[in-house]
């Protein structure tokens, strides 16, 4: 079946401006998660949804960085008055249900450059 | 956040075993030992996980110390395909991954 989809692959926008980075997990997935990833580092945790509603939104750096799931389905990671530390790969990942034993399968990420 | 120790990088030729070693000397009694591997340009993906008995699938085995402070990622026969950054991560906190910095495998032909 049809995996985790990330859109857009790659973006490159300006300093200051608005960006939005969409996610469509796999068919059925309860549980959605963005992480970020810098060169040369591992992914680091944003937020989780179980559902519509964000489950731990602990790791989202500040308060220009807001994500939503409104269906509980495709989720859309927003980012204000984006700044060149903003630059990184995106990733998306979804898991049937959240919990330690659950999968999490990966999209291929969204590249982000902040001119 | 829980903190696991990876060698910064591995190399093994083709078509030997690997064995990729991991400490989580503060791990809990119920947390489970997942194993990530990221291929360049690609997210990251699932190999294994398990909690205290070892496991094997189709990717690789996963042996864990009797104490569960270390485990070990065998990969039984390593191809070019396998060069990648392995990640061990335990503790996922309600679902969240935590990474660390990882293993990067290198296959030579």
């Amino acid at each position: 079946g049809a995996g985790v989809s990330q859109t857009p692959s790659n973006k490159v926008t300006e300093k200051g401006k608005y960006v939005e980075l969409r996610c469509d997990p796999i068919s059925g997935h309860t549980a959605l998660y963005w992480y970020r990833q810098s060169l040369g580092q591992g992914p680091e945790f944003l937020i989780y949804f179980q559902g519509t509603g964000a489950a731990d939104d602990s790791g989202l750096p500040n308060d220009r960085f807001f994500a939503v799931r409104p269906e509980g389905s495709v989720s859309t990671l927003k980012i204000q008055r984006t700044e060149r530390g903003d630059s990184a790969v995106y990733l998306c990942a979804s898991s049937r249900l959240a919990g330690g034993q659950d999968t999490q399968y990966f999209g291929p990420g969204t590249r982000l450059t902040v001119l | 956040d829980a903190k696991t120790t990876q060698p910064n990088s591995m190399e093994s030729n083709e078509e030997e075993p690997v064995h990729l070693p991991c400490n989580h000397s503060t791990i809990s009694g119920t947390d489970y030992i997942h194993w990530y591997r990221q291929l360049p340009s690609q997210g990251p993906e699932y190999v294994i996980h398990g909690l205290t008995s070892n496991v094997n699938n189709r990717m690789a085995s996963l042996a864990i110390a009797e104490d569960r402070k270390s485990s070990t990622l065998i990969l039984h026969r390593a191809t070019l395909r396998d060069a990648a950054v392995y990640y061990c991560i335990y503790d996922n906190q309600g679902g969240k991954l935590i990474f660390g910095q990882g293993t990067e495998l290198s296959v030579k032909p």
